[in-house]
């Protein structure tokens, strides 16, 4: 069935550098993703999203990279900070009411 | 920005007690949704609401009900909370269609419910 996850459960990022969060899915079909960051003891934030007919789109300071041949998102955090520790995860549509969700990758910014 | 509140970020009820959770959305979104959290099982879909008074079962919907009265409140009740319903509980809405639209699900801050 369609699945979303991610490749690593934790990542650790000095502060400053670039953070690099990756994401696989299984359903070629899939045209919508969805980055959420998650703080401690808060809920799930929107972050970025992107179509399938795009490649790459561009937030504050972070992009999201769509590779449909290998079926693969990546989440880029520029010049990491501390605010940015939280679990991250990607997320898609598999109808009209329901997200399928990674399982998340937990950011710890080394100061 | 899309708000969505959940009345109670933190609860603490006894084994038997009806549980209500709020929740109300300032979008006019037409999707309301309830979600538990709980470490290594991730993000469940309990149920969901497309209208008004519509409901419909998301994946673990044993031992909940809902109420949508009103397009912009969702409740969550627990008839007769257990310990294995501790868990934080996640609210979320969003405009209708996920699927090739480009929507997405917008989050509220959770409640923290611990059943004793």
């Amino acid at each position: 069935g369609e699945s979303v996850g991610l490749h690593l459960p934790t990542l650790s990022v000095q502060e400053g550098d670039n953070s690099i969060i990756n994401c696989a899915y299984s359903n070629s079909a899939s045209d919508y993703f969805i980055w959420y960051k998650q703080e401690s003891g808060k809920g799930p934030q929107f972050i970025i999203d992107i179509r399938s007919n795009m490649d790459k789109r561009q937030g504050q300071r972070v992009t999201v990279l769509l590779n449909k041949t290998v079926k693969h998102l990546s989440l880029q955090i520029a010049a990491t900070q501390p605010g940015d520790s939280a679990v991250y995860f990607c997320a898609e549509p598999i109808n009209d009411y329901k997200l399928s969700f990674g399982a998340g990758t937990t950011v710890t910014v080394r100061a | 920005d899309v708000k969505v509140t959940q009345s109670s970020r933190y609860l603490v009820k006894r084994t038997g007690e009806k549980v209500f959770l709020e929740c109300v959305q300032d979008m006019d979104h037409e999707n309301m949704f309830w979600y538990r959290q709980d470490p290594g099982l991730g993000l469940r879909l309990i149920y969901f609401s497309y209208d008004v008074k519509m409901k419909e079962k998301g994946d673990i919907p044993e031992g909940y009900s809902v109420s949508r009265e009103k397009k912009e409140r969702f409740s969550l009740i627990l008839e007769s909370a257990s310990t294995n319903q501790t868990s934080m509980y996640l609210c979320a809405s969003s405009t209708p269609a996920l699927q090739g639209s480009g929507n997405t699900i917008y989050f509220g801050e959770g409640s923290w419910l611990t059943v004793v």
